[in-house]
């Protein structure tokens, strides 16, 4: 059974610029959450999309969104970057909405920005 | 506000010797925790998980403990081998809740 993936793996913008990160979940799975890594912060919750509904939303800026295709597959939007956002951007895949599935993870996008 | 608090950003621990990583949440709605793992350029891995009715569970090398009145939860890894360094993050959610809240991660190396 393939894992949860995410492309590109790495990429490199500048400030300014636009990004969109993909994400393929585990086959069955319904739910899609995006996750950013940076140092010292831990996972910060973006947003969960299951049946292509955006079910919660972290406490991010509105530059960040994101959507949930038919198939699952899901892709993460950050428009006109910062600096700050250069950091780790992590899916998770589960079969279910509720609060006890465990997520399963992707490797990640690391997105620099310069 | 973080609601998980990892308090520890990194642990030393000779191998064959105990790791105990601790992990503190200040929300009482919080009925379910889980422990991920963490190798460089790889997604967190699921570990262990343990339900607010329990205060205990076990999974061969790993046991995570629960102290609800305390707020507290912990990993013991016994015994500890150089393979388990990684980066531990301790995670929450509500039964009604479809996001994880993360804390911010231990490191944990396992010395040879």
């Amino acid at each position: 059974k393939a894992g949860v993936t995410q492309t590109p793996r790495y990429l490199i913008k500048t400030r300014g610029q636009q990004v969109t990160l993909s994400c393929s979940p585990i086959s069955g799975h319904r739910s899609v959450s995006w996750y950013q890594q940076t140092p010292g912060q831990g996972l910060q919750f973006l947003f969960e999309y299951f049946s292509e509904t955006q079910r919660n939303k972290g406490n991010f800026p509105g530059r960040f969104s994101g959507r949930q295709f038919s198939n699952s597959r899901s892709e993460m939007n950050v428009s006109t970057l910062e600096l700050g956002d250069s950091a780790l951007y992590l899916c998770a895949s589960r079969q279910g909405s509720g609060g006890a599935n465990v997520l399963t993870f992707g490797a990640g996008s690391r997105l620099t920005v310069l | 506000d973080q609601q998980v608090k990892q308090n520890s950003p990194s642990l030393s621990v000779q191998e064959g010797r105990i790791s105990i990583l601790n992990c503190d949440y200040t929300n009482s709605m919080f009925d379910y925790f889980l422990w991920y793992k963490k190798y460089p350029a790889e997604g967190p891995t699921f570990l262990i998980s343990i339900s607010s009715i329990k205060d205990k569970n076990e999974d061969g090398r790993f046991t995570v403990f629960l102290n609800k009145s305390a707020k507290h939860l912990s990993l013991h890894i016994v015994p500890s081998q150089p393979g388990d360094s990684a980066v531990y993050f301790c995670a929450a959610s509500t039964s009604s809740a479809r996001q994880l809240t993360f804390g911010s991660g231990t490191q944990l190396t396992v010395l040879p």
